[in-house]
């Protein structure tokens, strides 16, 4: 079946430039997370949401990073004034919400580089 | 404060059994063990979970502490693309994962 997916994979931009990645989870899944990874390190949690709510925001780096979504289904990430701290790949899970396990399905993520 | 510690790097011969450790003595009595592995370029997958008991699917076996504070996931038989980092998580329901660094494991021909 269908899993997660990402789009775009790769994103080279520019210093200053906003950014807006994409995430469509698997269909009936209620809970999607972001994470990302820069080079060589562990995974980051950036937010979740449960729904269309995200609960916890605490992961969000800055104010220049923000996240929605909506019809309980697409998600965006939105990077504003990228820097070059910004770079890393942003992976995209989801899971179901309500039962015990929560198995979180990953998408093969956005390369997201800035230059 | 990181729940896990791993070990940064582990070799296994091809063919042979994978024994990757990981220890969690803060763990508490409603969390889970769980196991994902990241392929190179690609996005975690799930292997296994398990709470007290031992488990095995398809892909592996966790082998739990009776006292909780350590498991151990085995890969019987490792394949060159059993080469990958192995994270080992401890959560409860309802709190997000978090992954640190894993394992590295390189399966050698």
């Amino acid at each position: 079946g269908a899993g997660v997916s990402q789009s775009p994979s790769n994103k080279v931009t520019e210093k200053g430039k906003d950014v807006e990645l994409r995430c469509d989870p698997i269909s009936g899944h209620t809970a999607l997370y972001w994470y990302r990874q820069s080079l060589g390190q562990g995974l980051e949690f950036l937010i979740y949401f449960q729904g269309n709510s995200a609960p916890d925001k605490s992961g969000l780096p800055s104010d220049r990073f923000s996240a929605e979504r909506t019809g309980g289904s697409v998600s965006t990430l939105t990077i504003q004034r990228t820097q070059q701290e910004d770079s890393a790949v942003y992976l995209c899970a989801s899971s179901l919400w309500g039962t015990p396990f929560q198995e979180q399905y990953f998408g093969p993520g956005t390369r997201l580089t800035v230059t | 404060d990181a729940k896990t510690t791993q070990p940064t790097s582990m070799d296994c011969a091809e063919g042979r059994a994978a024994n990757l450790p990981c220890n969690h003595s803060t763990i508490s009595g409603n969390e889970y063990v769980y196991w994902y592995r990241q392929i190179h370029s690609q996005g975690p997958q799930y292997i296994i979970h398990g709470l007290k008991n031992n488990e095995t699917n398809e892909m592996a076996s966790l082998i739990i502490t009776e006292d909780r504070k350590s498991s151990t996931l085995i890969l019987p038989h490792a394949t060159l693309r059993d080469t990958a980092v192995y994270y080992c998580i401890v959560r409860a329901y309802g709190q997000n994962f978090v992954f640190g660094p894993g394992t590295r494991l390189s399966v050698l021909p």
